[in-house]
Order: C-alpha cells, then sequence, then structure tokens
C-alpha cells in the first residue's frame, strides 16, 4: 500500500462546482504539503502544513483552500472550480526536523475543469 | 526570488551519458535534491547532495555541486531506455519550509 494516498486520482468537473481532493499518509510525518504540476512549469507550492494548527499559503493559494484534519490528512479544496485550474496535483508529507528534508509524494490526482 | 532554472529536454542514445544541469538562487540550503518522475507516477527522490560535498557518487549517478556559482549537475552513465523520465532539481527556500522545483528537465533515451 502507498505510504501517502490521494483520492480521487482522476477528476472531471464544470466551472463553478466545489471540488475536494484528499490525501491520507502512515507514514507519521507532521508537515504535509500540497503541490500543483503543470507541463513546462514544473511544480509550485500550494499549501503547506507543519501540524494540526499550522496552515500556511505558498506561492499560488488563491482560488484553494485547505484542511488539515487529523496528521495524516490533508484536503485540499477549490471552491469554484475555473478551467485554469487544470492540472495534476501532489501531495506531499516530510519529517519535521531531522533528516535530509526529503518529501514524500502521493502518485497525484488529475483535475480537468471544464 | 528564489528560483531553479533547468532546460527542459534532453535527448540521448542508450548507452551514452546524460548531464542534467540545474541552477538556483538560494545559497543557505543543507541539501539539494534530485527528483525523478516517471510517465503517471508522482516524484520520487532520485538522490540528493549535503551543500558541503562537491561530488557524490551513486551507482550509475554522479552530482556536482558548484557553490560558487550555484550550479548543480546530475549525470547518469551508461543510460538505458528505463532512465526516461522527467527529472526535477530542488532547493529548500529561504525560510527551510518547503522546495521550490525547477520546471523539470524530460530526458528521452533511445535505443
Amino acid at each position: 500500500d502507498a505510504d501517502v494516498t490521494q483520492t480521487p486520482r482522476n477528476r472531471i468537473t464544470k466551472t463553478g462546482k466545489r471540488i475536494m481532493l484528499e490525501c491520507s499518509q502512515t507514514k507519521g510525518h507532521d508537515r504535509m504539503y500540497w503541490y500543483r504540476q503543470d507541463p513546462g512549469l514544473g511544480l509550485r507550492l500550494i499549501y503547506y502544513s507543519f501540524d494540526v494548527k499550522d496552515i500556511n499559503k505558498g506561492e499560488i493559494s488563491d482560488g484553494y483552500s485547505v484542511s488539515r484534519q487529523a496528521q495524516a490528512k490533508f484536503s485540499l479544496s477549490l471552491e469554484s472550480a475555473i478551467p485554469n485550474q487544470t492540472a495534476l496535483y501532489f501531495c506531499a508529507t516530510s519529517v519535521a526536523r531531522g533528516g535530509t528534508g526529503e518529501l514524500f509524494f502521493g502518485e497525484g490526482s488529475r483535475l480537468t475543469v471544464l | 526570488g528564489e528560483d531553479v532554472e533547468q532546460s527542459l529536454f534532453l535527448s540521448v542514445r542508450e548507452g551514452d551519458s546524460s548531464v542534467i544541469n540545474c541552477t538556483y538562487t538560494d545559497s543557505s540550503s543543507t541539501y539539494l535534491y534530485w527528483y525523478k518522475q516517471e510517465p503517471g507516477a508522482g516524484l520520487q527522490l532520485l538522490t540528493y547532495i549535503f551543500s558541503n560535498m562537491d561530488m557524490k557518487q551513486d551507482q550509475r549517478l554522479t552530482v556536482l555541486l558548484n557553490k560558487k556559482d550555484k550550479h548543480l549537475s546530475l549525470r547518469i552513465a551508461d543510460t538505458q531506455t528505463g532512465d526516461s523520465a522527467i527529472y526535477f532539481c530542488a532547493d529548500p527556500n529561504q525560510a527551510g519550509t518547503a522546495l521550490i522545483f525547477g520546471k523539470g528537465t524530460t530526458l528521452s533515451v533511445s535505443s
């Protein structure tokens, strides 16, 4: 079983709909992240959380919100989806201290907004 | 602002060496990273280098770090078709709160 699990893996929706992407992890890591991948643009950070009570905006947070429901769960919401939010979304985790700062990624959620 | 730059495409023949280059702006990082993304999959850490090292070798992979020029490279020796993927260079941001990724280099290996 994957250590970082994202659901759904694929979603097609219409402009204006509310969408939630969910992420759960069994790695016991405190830190969780949401990134967005677009062709030719690489990965850009949307939000990150260092614990349940800590939520921080990333580079491109406009149009998105997040919820850290538990140490193991971090969800990303699009309140009113628009076509330029069509992208591949990745959840990632890391340890809080020590280690190499490596991020562990889920397999991605592909979102298409029509 | 903080940035990581890398070329977008590299095409090589099977058996040749591949060299993927990266430049970064934040010089306070403890580690610098190379991630690999295979088609339809998430990113996996390929290798990393500690900032006080100039070179790290791991089987077919060699990482070179030039801190003065803020330049990082990944060399893959004896490149195989299974190495075809997107390779991302990553550098922690100044606050140390997240990784900044380059746009990714698509490596295409022909037989």
